[in-house]
């Protein structure tokens, strides 16, 4: 079982709709985080909150729009998606951002979504 | 620039048999190293880590890895496998001053288990 939980686990979407997935942990991590993983490749660093503010964002399109309503809480809108962004989404947080590898990533289980 | 390398895309292994993942790393600094393991349609777990002191690392699921530096290496080993153990295997490094954000993944080793 996985501390760092996502909904949905599935989403299937139209290029014009808008949708979000969300993501929460309930282990005090005050950083969290967005991967994106195509299908037989490693994750994907999409954006960074720290203390739940954006710190890093790795030059994503605009389509992509990240939340942190609160320490626990992670959301990733999604609008005017192509079918080149289906993809597994990972969320993950870590204890502390800027500690390097004192501050390991917990991943959740993922959002497959396709974009048709 | 930093960068983690699996050489191998698949390794396949028989059930019982011992199993060696090989991941090279190419660091200014000794890096924060570690090993995921991602099962089909799930997330990452992680396996183990090395920040410094001993060179080899005790897991979860009976895994090893040793970390050597003269052969910038870390490589993650397992002395009888299970057919459980099928899954994508990934390595990953960060700067030893540098935060999660700055991981680094291997291209991942896809471990089958043969009966």
């Amino acid at each position: 079982d996985t501390e760092v939980t996502q909904t949905p686990k599935h989403l299937v979407m139209g290029m014009t709709n808008k949708k979000s997935l969300k993501c929460e942990q309930h282990m005090g991590h005050r950083a969290m985080y967005w991967y994106k993983q195509k299908a037989k490749k490693p994750p994907e660093l999409m954006f960074v909150y720290s203390y739940e503010k954006l710190s890093i964002n790795e030059s994503v399109p605009s389509r992509f729009s990240p939340e942190c309503p609160n320490s626990s809480l992670l959301n990733l809108h999604l609008h005017a998606l192509q079918p080149e962004d289906s993809a597994l989404y990972l969320c993950a947080s870590s204890p502390q951002p800027g500690q390097g590898g004192n501050s390991p990533l917990h991943f959740g289980n993922g959002t497959r979504l396709t974009v048709t | 620039a930093q960068s983690v390398t699996q050489p191998d895309i698949h390794i396949t292994v028989s059930e019982g048999a011992s199993l060696e993942l090989r991941c090279n790393y190419s660091y200014g600094a000794t890096p924060y190293l570690f090993w995921y393991v991602q099962s089909p349609g799930q997330g990452l777990q992680l396996l183990l880590k090395y920040f410094s002191g001993d060179t080899l690392v005790q897991g979860i699921k009976g895994f090893e890895a040793e970390f050597k530096r003269s052969q910038s290496s870390f490589n993650l080993r397992k002395p009888s496998v299970h057919w459980s153990d099928a899954a994508e295997y990934f390595c990953a490094g960060a700067y030893s001053g540098g935060g999660a954000d700055g991981l680094t993944f291997g291209k991942g080793t896809h471990l089958i288990i043969q009966p």
